[in-house]
């Protein structure tokens, strides 16, 4: 059983240009989360997403960031205009079942690290 | 916003002595999950728990969901070097489906 796959795993961009971060959840899996990690802190969420549907995007900047999970593909987190402080480790997680279920748990990727030069 | 304390931020031990971290919320969670971070990887789960006051066990670790649903702490046992990482909690609030994450507790082991 494959993991959650996330790529590229380093990404380095200049200022003003686009980051696109890909995320295959786990085979079975259609719930996927993005979070954003900063040095030395916890994770933070950004998005959950189902096939197709933006379900909770609270944690997400209202400009420059979107986020995607087509029918067919990855799910896919845009970065439009990046800038210095876009600067993170950013962390998708999949679970095979919608949140308050009673065993719910959340399995990560390896990250994409994104450095804004 | 929902929040969780964890502590200690830091902990220095040798080789072969038990460790504990805990987590505490003002907030009321339904799940605890507890995750060992490597430095370049992801979070893995270590151990999930369900129910208020439940203990469950993996190995050297052993974890339990408070009895308030506010706390949750993790042992590990007889330390060795490869449980160095930075070890998170994360809570589930019910059909809110994110987690809520500590701050982490940055483990070292001396051999």
């Amino acid at each position: 059983n494959a993991g959650v796959m996330q790529n590229p795993r380093h990404l380095v961009r200049r200022r003003g240009q686009e980051a696109r971060l890909r995320c295959s959840p786990m085979k079975g899996h259609s719930h996927v989360y993005w979070y954003r990690q900063l040095p030395e802190e916890g994770l933070k969420f950004m998005v959950y997403l189902q096939k197709e549907n933006i379900i909770d995007e609270s944690g997400m900047p209202k400009e420059r960031f979107s986020a995607e999970f087509p029918k067919e593909g990855p799910s896919i987190l845009r970065i439009q205009q990046v800038v210095r402080g876009d600067s993170a480790a950013y962390f998708c997680a999949s679970s095979p079942t919608p949140p308050g279920q009673q065993t719910d748990t959340q399995y990560f990727g390896p990250g994409t690290r994104l450095t804004v030069l | 916003g929902q929040q969780l304390n964890q502590s200690p931020q830091s902990m220095f031990i040798q080789e072969g002595e038990d460790v504990s971290m805990n987590c505490t919320s003002s907030s009321i969670f339904n799940t605890w999950l507890w995750y060992k971070q490597d430095p370049g990887e992801g979070p893995v789960l270590l151990i999930a728990l369900y129910k208020a006051g439940e203990l469950t066990s993996n190995g050297r670790l052993t974890a339990q969901f408070g009895i308030t649903r506010k706390d949750s702490f993790l042992n590990i046992s007889a330390s060795i070097p490869s449980d160095v990482g930075i070890y998170f909690c994360a809570g589930l609030g019910g059909s809110q489906g994110n987690l809520i994450f500590g701050k982490g507790t940055k483990l070292s082991v001396k051999p």
